[in-house]
């Protein structure tokens, strides 16, 4: 089925140790997105990337750091996991077009313990 | 930071009741979009309003956009059980290039 799909599912690190959130999308968007939810703060972006070869930090970048790896794919990566990093992660893609059209479309998230 | 706060964070009624959920902000936005998110997946969009005043209808639910484009609420009629779920609004900022700020959240749960 055409979407977003993120790896893995879940995931539980001890403090310190690093890991990376995959992401793939096939429906030819250009601008692909890293939310984090947390309860009772709805969705925080983390990282952006408006096309291909171009990345921007969102509003909460501190402790990640992605990589636009093509147009499909879009990875986070943890370089020294927190237990404050214990989120909900969520990849998103969104065509190119009139801003008050885009629609954003969402992976299944990841789950992610930092123990 | 433009902030968007949703009322209220927690809402449980009985089947055939009808509701209200608000979205709020002190600042203005191009567009808003309401999401619904079920456990253990993605939001999923809506709903987009555009135009100050737009009053959108999808089968039982009703979104507004209030006139200076800082608000917008959704109206469920008869709620059914299939509709509990958390329902996020989402604005774009003017002259933002493809961010949205999501408000918290409003869980909602329909009792049969």
């Amino acid at each position: 089925n055409a979407g977003v799909t993120q790896t893995p599912k879940f995931q539980v690190l001890k403090t310190g140790q690093s890991m990376t959130l995959q992401c793939a999308q096939d429906m030819n968007h250009n601008s692909m997105y890293w939310y984090r939810q947390d309860p009772g703060m709805g969705l925080r972006l983390i990282y952006y990337s408006a096309s291909e070869g171009t990345t921007d930090k969102g509003e909460v970048p501190n402790g990640y750091n992605v990589s636009r790896l093509n147009k499909r794919e879009f990875s986070l990566r943890l370089e020294s996991a927190a237990p404050s990093q214990t989120s909900v992660y969520f990849c998103a893609s969104q065509p190119w077009g009139r801003a008050g059209a885009n629609v954003l479309t969402f992976g299944a998230g990841s789950r992610l313990t930092v123990l | 930071t433009q902030l968007l706060e949703q009322s209220p964070q927690f809402l449980s009624i009985q089947e055939g009741e009808n509701l209200t959920v608000y979205c709020n902000s002190s600042s203005v936005f191009s567009s808003l979009q309401w999401y619904r998110q079920e456990p253990g997946e993605g939001p999923v969009l809506l709903v987009t309003v555009v135009t100050g005043g737009e009053v959108k209808k999808l089968k039982r639910l009703t979104f507004q956009f209030g006139d200076a484009r800082k608000d917008s609420s959704l109206h469920i009629t008869a709620a059914q059980p299939g509709d509990t779920g958390l329902y996020l609004c989402a604005g774009r900022g003017p002259g933002s290039a493809r961010q949205l700020t999501f408000g918290s959240g409003t869980q909602l749960t329909v009792l049969p």
